[in-house]
């Protein structure tokens, strides 16, 4: 149980361009999910906190109208990258935690994005 | 703020030695602590946490830490390791409140030789 997906796996895009990456829950219900930015050989930097129905809250520093996040149902969120740059390529990583209020984070597998 | 410092950031040790892997957090209040580990092309999975109680929490795969409040630590141990725990493991550290919201450590990479 409690298993998290994200899609794409990999993505390239041409800068300028905008990507967007979905987030799911696949077999139980995410009151809030999680977007991370982990860089490589480093650490998971949360870059926002996103519940259900409700806009995302930012972590200090990242560009909530470049990194645009979606939180419509339950299963789903996604995280829009607009008018992506070479800078912003990087391994995104969602989480979901259920209602259950164990605060246990499930992780997805993450998806690299290449921006050229 | 809080932040969360891993002492160790490559270790690499041959099958059946211990290990201890470090951790400090900064927070004044009252925390919650996972262990959170990263095998080779895969997500993160929770070994381990604490949340109140015995200090000494057991995980998963023979993992185990030991919550010191005095000296905000929380380092994670295996007795004998095995080759299939080559990984990253990371720290983290939440706030009691009900946020949820994960502060990681820098990570650490173990590397177990055959």
């Amino acid at each position: 149980g409690a298993v998290v997906s994200q899609h794409p796996s990999w993505v390239i895009c041409k800068s300028g361009t905008s990507v967007k990456i979905e987030c799911r829950s696949l077999d139980f219900q995410a009151t809030t999910m999680f977007w991370y930015r982990q860089f490589p050989k480093q650490s998971l930097m949360l870059m926002a906190t996103s519940n259900e129905g409700s806009k995302a809250t930012y972590e200090q520093g990242v560009e909530k109208d470049k990194f645009l996040i979606n939180h419509a149902s339950l299963t789903l969120s996604t995280l829009t990258v607009t008018s992506a740059h070479p800078e912003d390529s990087s391994f995104y990583i969602c989480s979901a935690t259920t209602p259950l209020g164990t605060y246990e984070q499930y992780f997805g597998p993450g998806t690299r994005l290449t921006v050229t | 703020a809080q932040s969360v410092s891993q002492h160790n950031h490559h270790v690499i040790l041959s099958e059946a030695a211990s290990l201890e892997l470090g951790c400090n957090y900064s927070y004044g209040g009252t925390v919650n602590l996972f262990w959170y580990v990263q095998y080779p092309g895969q997500h993160l999975q929770l070994l381990l946490k604490y949340f109140s109680g015995d200090p000494l929490v057991k995980g998963i795969k023979g993992f185990e830490a030991e919550f010191i409040k005095s000296k905000f630590s929380f380092n994670l141990r295996k007795p004998s390791v095995q080759w299939s725990d080559t990984a990253e493991y990371f720290c983290a550290v939440s706030d009691s409140g009900n946020t949820g919201k994960l502060i990681f450590g820098q990570g650490t990479t173990l590397q177990v030789k055959p």
